[in-house]
């Protein structure tokens, strides 16, 4: 089964700009893998962010952007709010299996 | 409003069975495929198993193939999740989450399952 790997954990300053990955042990994300973000906050139930790598629901906040970048999945947020403190994970798709990511513990300090 | 709500959730000792169930409202519930994700305390999230709007297309992660079985009912906008041979790892909570085309985008608030002796 394929790895998908993100950074542990983040710090941003509030109004800041903080940039998520997610890699695969497989080799590059491409678009092919459909990457999706999600953003769970304590005790709460995931929230879809972003899905085919750069687009957003209706609910995704602006500041919040997707792309592929450098053989990985991305997520920015730039101008980071006190509310986006939170546990971000990235889904990849694997031809009808999904694998999520490790995880990302976000901090806004 | 978009609603899915999971029940079934409990306390079970290892090697014995539950179903979930994913009921669902406020759209065209056989248009969608519907995923199960659960989460360990404390872990990650973990995608279980999909089951695609006409029940053509499941698929099943390797850690619960052979043991889980997802099943729909159209016609009660339901979801359901047939957990046997349950295993200490199997504790978590077991949310559905809704897809179409590809895009998942609601989640349900998720059901706690419990396997110890």
């Amino acid at each position: 089964q394929a790895v998908v790997t993100q950074e542990p954990s983040l710090t941003v300053s509030p109004g800041g700009t903080v940039t998520l990955t997610c890699g695969s042990n497989t080799g590059a994300v491409t678009s092919g893998h459909y990457p999706f973000w999600f953003q769970q906050k304590p005790g709460q139930a995931p929230r879809t962010l972003i899905y085919d790598a750069s687009k957003k629901h209706s609910w995704t906040p602006a500041r919040f952007s997707g792309s592929l970048l450098g053989g990985k999945a991305a997520l920015t947020l730039s101008g980071a709010q006190p509310e986006d403190e939170a546990e971000y994970y990235c889904m990849l798709s694997y031809r009808g299996a999904r694998v999520f990511g490790t995880g990302t513990k976000v901090t806004v300090l | 409003e978009v609603q899915l709500v999971e029940s079934g959730g409990g306390l079970v000792k290892p090697g014995g069975s539950l179903r979930l169930s994913c009921a669902t409202a406020g759209f065209t519930f056989s248009s969608y495929s519907i995923n199960w994700v659960r989460q360990a305390p404390g872990k990650g999230l973990e995608w279980v198993s999909s089951i695609s709007s006409s029940s053509t297309y499941i698929d099943y992660a390797e850690s619960v193939k052979g043991r889980f079985t997802i099943s729909r009912d159209n016609a009660k906008n339901q979801i359901y999740l047939q957990m046997n041979s349950l295993r200490v790892e199997d504790t978590a909570v077991y949310y559905c989450t809704r897809e179409a085309y590809g895009v998942v985008d609601y989640w349900g608030q998720g059901t706690l399952v419990s396997v110890s002796s």
